[in-house]
């Protein structure tokens, strides 16, 4: 079973960075692909990026392509999620999810978020 | 980029009611359409994947149907843990999105 805990929000001036981070506590995280979705303040879901469970394909939402890196490290069971030159559109609650590799990238799997604030 | 519409924004049903929630793609992304719930201080829950597959764990009262373009989400007869926000996703190419939601309140 996979259970996700994302870590690393904050509070982070515009134009600053921070890493996310998603750990796994179950024994699967290898074998699945994950995903960063956010959700701003009273707002919908967007999703962010997706990492293939090998680590070998990233996709990036055009919001911050070029802006934000996907990450993983299998042998540590953790995903990341560096994010550069924040602005305040990127104030939200982010989660991490995902799916098991090999099947269709609906997410069956959520952890309950970090929240980031991007604010002088 | 697929656009996923969702309407009602919100809906105002009464316990025991069925709901219907409609969601619709900017193009045909066939079945590759997933349903959600999200409950206030809650991570979303899928529901509802292939359109019209319920997820493990989900009660019979909940089904999907449609494809192409045009999709509903039924909620048989609203139980009280039911009142939520729902959510469609098209996962057909990326990259991904959502619909805006669907507000599921009491009347």
């Amino acid at each position: 079973e996979v259970l996700l805990e994302e870590s690393g929000g904050g509070l982070v001036q515009p134009g600053g960075s921070l890493r996310l981070s998603c750990a796994d506590s179950g024994f699967t995280f290898s074998s699945y692909a994950l995903t960063w979705v956010r959700q701003a303040p009273g707002r919908g879901l967007e999703w962010v990026s997706t990492i293939s469970a090998n680590g070998r394909d990233t996709y990036y939402a055009d919001s911050v392509k070029g802006q934000f890196t996907i990450s993983r490290d299998n042998s540590k069971n953790t995903l990341y999620l560096q994010m550069n030159n924040l602005r305040a559109d990127d104030t939200g609650l982010y989660y991490c999810a995902g799916w098991r590799s090999g099947s269709p990238p609906y997410m069956d799997v959520w952890g309950q978020g970090t929240s980031v604030t991007v604010s002088s | 980029e697929i656009v996923m519409t969702q309407s009602p924004a919100t809906l105002s049903v009464s316990p025991g009611e069925r709901a219907t929630l409609s969601c619709r793609a900017s193009q045909s992304v066939s079945t590759t359409l997933a349903w959600y719930q999200q409950k206030p201080g809650q991570a979303p829950r899928l529901l509802i994947y292939s359109a019209s597959t319920r997820a493990t764990g989900v009660p019979a009262r909940f089904s999907g149907s449609g494809s192409g373009t045009d999709f509903t989400l039924t909620i048989s007869s609203l139980q009280s843990e039911d009142f939520a926000v729902y959510y469609c996703q098209h996962y057909n190419k990326w990259p991904l999105t959502f619909g805006q939601g669907t507000k599921v309140e009491i009347k």
